[in-house]
């Protein structure tokens, strides 16, 4: 089956600016997963769709990142405007049904520098 | 609140030798514990998680609540299983990652 896909892979900006991502999930996989992965740590939840609902934002910077899925499948994450923090990987993942205890399949990463 | 650690940032051992990254956790309620693997140049991927008790790629992982500890072993390391490895763990609604352990397998 084809994986996550994600674009851009590689993204340069400048603070202040803004930036969107898009991501296109495994095909019939109801539940998608943004995650915040910084240099050094691990990934961090940033929002959770279930088809087009938001499950878990309690992690997104809400005053400068917003994200939507709708119909339920691709997603957009954008960040408006961009501070030098926001350098990262930003990962998107689906899996079939939502509970966190299902296999996560996750995309490519798109590489965020923020000068 | 959930919390992961793995204590080792970096491990490195020779080809042959056991292997054992650590992962320790945090949380009131019953875990579900996964380790996840990244090698060079390709995608996060699910390695094993604990409710099924199996084996991949040579690697097991026995959940010690005692210890509340969740540590990945294989006993004969080999140079493909160089890679970075994250414990994860399951609650409430979300996935939460430890920091990461990068295992190099030295020739």
């Amino acid at each position: 089956e084809a994986g996550v896909a994600q674009s851009p892979r590689y993204k340069i900006i400048e603070k202040r600016q803004s930036v969107a991502f898009w991501c296109n999930p495994i095909s019939g996989h109801a539940t998608l997963y943004w995650y915040q992965q910084i240099l050094g740590q691990g990934p961090k939840l940033l929002i959770q769709f279930q088809n087009n609902g938001v499950v878990d934002d309690s992690q997104l910077p809400k005053d400068r990142f917003s994200a939507e899925r709708l119909k339920g499948v691709d997603s957009t994450l954008k960040i408006q405007p961009a501070k030098l923090e926001d350098s990262a990987v930003y990962l998107c993942a689906s899996s079939q049904t939502g509970g966190s205890y299902n296999e996560q399949f996750f995309g490519p990463g798109t590489r965020l520098t923020v000068l | 609140a959930q919390r992961v650690t793995q204590p080792e940032k970096l491990l490195s051992v020779f080809k042959g030798a056991p292997v054992e990254l650590k992962c320790n956790y945090s949380y009131s309620g019953s875990p579900e514990l996964f380790w996840y693997v990244q090698y060079s140049r390709q995608r996060l991927q699910l390695l094993l998680r604990h409710i099924s008790r199996e084996s991949i790629k040579g690697f097991t992982a026995d959940l010690n609540k005692g210890e509340t500890s969740f540590h990945l072993k294989k006993p004969f390391a080999q140079e493909e299983d160089s890679a970075m490895y994250y414990c994860a763990l399951a609650g409430a609604q979300k996935l939460v990652f430890g920091q990461g352990t990068r295992l190099t397998i030295n020739p």
